[in-house]
């Protein structure tokens, strides 16, 4: 089975451009998650799919994060214009809805960011 | 802050001997995760643990859950090189009702010296 594929791996930009990741999840998942690891913290979650519907954006700065799922499958976050705090991995995972409620969560491999 | 931390922040043991991450939440959770990230990896998946679960095991695994006092310990019995990385534990999001997104710790990195 694959795994979630995420790219690019790495990113290196100035701040106040503009930066996109593409995140393709396990085939057959309906949840999809986009979080932000900043070095040395744990990953924060910054927003969640069900299907192309979004669950919880909460913790997206909405003024310069866009994300984006539209037919279900892939995403895209997009970040406009960066910041230098932006500089993090950021994770995607996916999670099955079927049986349990309480489902493990698959991560990619993620895409490192630096802006500088 | 983030619902689960972890302690200690870092820890450095001999090969074969054993390593004890400690895990505090603060809201009521139905079950709690515990993930490990190599360095410059993804997270991956180790163990879930239920609230009406005191202990689990798997392999080498040990995770005991405490509700009453909102904690959680992963054991890692004859720890090897390999298992060098860092180490989160995960609660479900209090915002979500769909008890799926997660809320993660600062983890834990440990260093298992051959």
């Amino acid at each position: 089975e694959a795994g979630v594929a995420q790219s690019p791996r790495y990113k290196i930009i100035e701040k106040r451009q503009s930066v996109a990741f593409w995140c393709n999840p396990i085939s057959g998942h309906a949840t999809l998650y986009w979080y932000q690891q900043i070095l040395g913290q744990g990953p924060k979650l910054l927003i969640q799919f069900q299907n192309n519907g979004v669950v919880d954006d909460s913790q997206l700065p909405k003024d310069r994060f866009s994300a984006e799922r539209l037919k279900g499958v892939d995403s895209t976050l997009k970040i406009q214009p960066a910041k230098l705090e932006d500089s993090a991995v950021y994770l995607c995972a996916s999670s099955s809805t079927s049986g349990s409620s309480y489902n493990e969560q698959f991560f990619g491999p993620g895409t490192r960011l630096t802006v500088l | 802050s983030q619902q689960g931390e972890e302690d200690p922040q870092a820890l450095s043991i001999q090969e074969g001997e054993n390593a004890t991450m400690n895990c505090s939440y603060k809201t009521s959770i139905n079950n709690l995760q515990w993930y490990r990230q190599n360095s410059g990896r993804g997270l991956v998946h180790l163990i879930l643990i239920r609230s009406n679960e005191r202990e689990k095991h798997s392999g080498r695994l040990r995770v005991t859950l405490d509700t009453s006092k909102k904690s959680s310990s992963l054991l890692i019995t004859a720890s090897r090189a390999a298992d060098t990385a860092s180490y989160f534990c995960a609660v479900p999001h209090p915002m979500d009702t769909g008890r799926r997104a997660l809320t993660f710790g600062s983890g834990t990195r440990l260093q298992v010296q051959p």
